[in-house]
């Protein structure tokens, strides 16, 4: 069955450091997603991306953040300067088209020491 | 803003029983709800998609339900087994395309 792939699982980096989280979603879908969940908090969304442009993204997504289709396959969401607080657990997602089910990743656990 | 909460935070059952999973939104305005399972340390996984136009949604043993007027949506799991152990995770989409999550439900459940 066609999944989300994300990696690496878990990344560390020191504080300001650049980090670069990679997807590959199912291959016949076209909308990706970032959504990241800060441990005992809720899953919260950042950014949608459809046709080589965000088409949506949430006040968390500010300008250290920013995300690439590079090729065909591969989706990327870049910290460009972590901070402690970007610690957290990042999911890719994708679906086929807008408003339908999305299919989640299994994350990529960020830790900023 | 849209709020979404579960209730209740955590559950333990025997084996065999049949429970029931809450789900609220505080906007009504949702094109569909799905409702996803969470293993500890792990992704997401789809369970089902409930359309906002839709009152019920099966798959195998899970029953979902909606009242998207109420701004309620249930789960239901039949015959429970310990393999079901997992976080439950609803979550509601508005016309941005992005997903609201709850807080989820833990449920336990014990042979």
């Amino acid at each position: 069955e066609p999944e989300v792939t994300q990696t690496p699982s878990h990344q560390v980096t020191q504080m300001g450091q650049e980090v670069i989280l990679r997807c590959v979603p199912i291959s016949n879908h076209l909308y990706f997603y970032w959504y990241r969940q800060i441990l005992g908090q809720k899953v919260e969304f950042l950014v949608s991306f459809y046709n080589n442009e965000i088409s949506e993204k949430s006040e968390i997504f500010d300008d250290q953040f920013s995300v690439e289709r590079p090729d065909g396959s591969n989706f990327t969401l870049k910290i460009r300067s972590t901070k402690l607080e970007d610690s957290a657990m990042y999911f890719c997602a994708s679906s086929v088209a807008a408003l339908t089910e999305a299919f989640f990743g299994q994350g990529t656990r960020l830790t900023v020491v | 803003k849209q709020e979404v909460t579960q209730i209740p935070a955590a559950l333990s059952v025997p084996e065999g029983e049949n429970l029931v999973l809450n789900c609220s939104f505080t906007d009504s305005a949702i094109y569909n709800l799905q409702w996803f399972r969470q293993d500890p340390g792990k992704g997401l996984t789809s369970l089902l998609l409930i359309q906002s136009s839709q009152r019920e949604q099966t798959s195998g043993r899970l029953n979902a339900s909606l009242d998207k007027s109420s701004g309620r949506s249930t789960l239901y799991i039949a015959a429970s087994q310990p393999g079901d152990s997992a976080t439950y995770l609803c979550a509601v989409r508005t016309g941005a395309n992005n997903l609201f999550f709850g807080t989820g439900t833990r449920l336990t459940v014990i042979p």
